[in-house]
């Protein structure tokens, strides 16, 4: 059971490219989100998912755009990287059902340089 | 509006001595409440939540949690710890969203 994957681990981009960060999960989840860790501001929700054809904005959404066509998929891209994107990105997923009942299970990160 | 503090950046504790990581909360409605850990290059794992029931809430690695509505707190305590609990803790919680918000986080340190 592999649970949140996460491609690629690292990526370098210049500033003005785009790229698209993967995240797969195979628990069957509705509910998925990304989040980017920057130092001392902990996690910032970006956009989130309750579900196939459902996205919402998180607390950081300008830059970034976001689709879920499936349930198991859930990619983040970056149209035109700017140095500020440079951070620690992490996908999430998770079983709620009612309110925010259950924990999110994380991938294991994809850190990006934006130079 | 929901949002977390963690007031301590860090932590430093003796090994065998009891540790507190302090986290308070505000939301609309009733709190979903959670702390993970972070190792170094990993993402982030679970270890308890509150949800309603018990003040008191236990999980993972002998961590155990409080719940406090009157001070808006859920302050992580464990009664001995140990130099391999050392890494990077993160309170989150979510209200009546479907959002959950994360503190900026307390680097424990357990001393030898």
């Amino acid at each position: 059971n592999a649970g949140v994957t996460q491609t690629p681990k690292f990526q370098v981009l210049k500033t003005g490219q785009s790229m698209t960060l993967q995240c797969a999960q195979d628990m069957n989840h509705e509910y998925m989100s990304w989040y980017r860790q920057d130092p001392g501001m902990g996690l910032r929700l970006i956009h989130y998912s309750v579900g196939a054809g459902i996205t919402d904005q998180g607390e950081v959404p300008n830059g970034y755009n976001v689709s879920r066509s499936t349930t198991e998929d859930f990619p983040l891209r970056l149209l035109s990287a700017a140095p500020s994107q440079t951070s620690v990105y992490f996908c999430a997923s998770s079983s709620n059902t009612i309110g925010f009942d259950s924990p999110l299970h994380f991938g294991n990160g994809t850190r990006l340089t934006v130079t | 509006a929901q949002s977390v503090a963690q007031p301590e950046d860090q932590v430093n504790v003796a090994e065998g001595n009891p540790l507190t990581v302090k986290c308070t909360y505000s939301v609309s409605g009733n709190p979903y409440l959670f702390w993970y850990v972070q190792y170094p290059n990993r993402g982030l794992q679970f270890l308890l939540k509150y949800i309603t029931g018990d003040n008191l809430v236990k999980g993972s690695y002998g961590f155990e949690a409080e719940f406090n509505k009157s001070q808006t707190s859920f302050h992580l305590k464990k009664p001995s710890a140990l130099v391999s609990d050392s890494a990077l803790y993160f309170c989150a919680v979510s209200g009546d969203t479907d959002k959950l918000i994360f503190g900026t986080g307390t680097r424990l340190q357990v001393f030898p």
